[in-house]
């Protein structure tokens, strides 16, 4: 089973700053690699997939990079909207594994 | 927008039964690739199962194979999670979710999830 690690779990961060999350696979994903957004009471969202690729309609200041074991996800500019819960999950291989989720929140 | 809706979840007895079903709006599910994924509230995410949308070929976690069963009705656009010998450590909410593509690729739209408790 391909373990994800995320760091940190949690990060506390002001509007407007840059915001670096960072996860490592225990084994090579390639670029079979997804990042997870989760706010309360609302559904799991699709920010990041194929480690670089925006899903459709994701704002511009999410960013994702990365391949093989490190990946990142850059959000650029925080907005308020953006204080949650993020996820990462490889798809490279069965099982499906996610990371344990990085919470930011407001500083 | 698309919208996943799950259903079936609930309190049941350790060695109980239980079926969740999971429902469409906009969207086919006969050919989609949708997988079960399961969260223990305030704990991490953790995949069950997935259905091909290909060939309708199932895969299924050590932890719930030979007890969970993953199956689609083409014709009421259902997809279903069959429980089994349901233990304590299957309470969890369990999500639908459907892959951007076929199987191995992520997850574009998730349901809002429904809760199963095990306990006596």
């Amino acid at each position: 089973e391909i373990v994800m690690t995320q760091s940190p779990a949690t990060l506390s961060v002001s509007p407007g700053e840059r915001v670096t999350l960072s996860c490592r696979a225990s084994q090579s994903v390639s670029n079979n690699f997804a990042w997870y957004q989760q706010k309360p009471g609302r559904a799991y969202r699709l920010l990041i997939y194929d480690a670089a690729i925006r899903a459709t309609g994701i704002p511009a200041r999410f960013s994702g990079s990365g391949s093989g074991t490190e990946f990142t996800l850059t959000i650029s500019s925080l907005q308020s909207e953006d204080f949650a819960v993020y996820y990462c999950q490889q798809y490279d291989n069965w099982p499906l594994t996610f990371g344990g989720g990085t919470k930011v929140e407001i500083k | 927008d698309v919208q996943l809706v799950e259903s079936g979840g609930g309190l049941v007895q350790p060695g109980g039964s239980l079926r969740l079903s999971c429902a469409a709006s906009e969207l086919n599910l006969k050919s989609s690739a949708i997988s079960w994924v399961r969260q223990v509230p305030g704990r991490g995410l953790e995949w069950a199962s997935t259905i091909s949308g290909t060939d309708d070929s199932t895969y299924h976690a050590e932890s719930v194979k030979g007890r969970f069963t993953i199956s689609r009705d083409k014709f009421k656009n259902m997809v279903y999670l069959q429980m089994n010998s349901l233990r304590a450590e299957d309470t969890a909410v369990y999500y639908c979710a459907k892959h951007l593509y076929n199987i191995l690729t992520a997850i574009g739209h998730w349901g809002q999830g429904t809760l199963v408790t095990v306990s006596s």
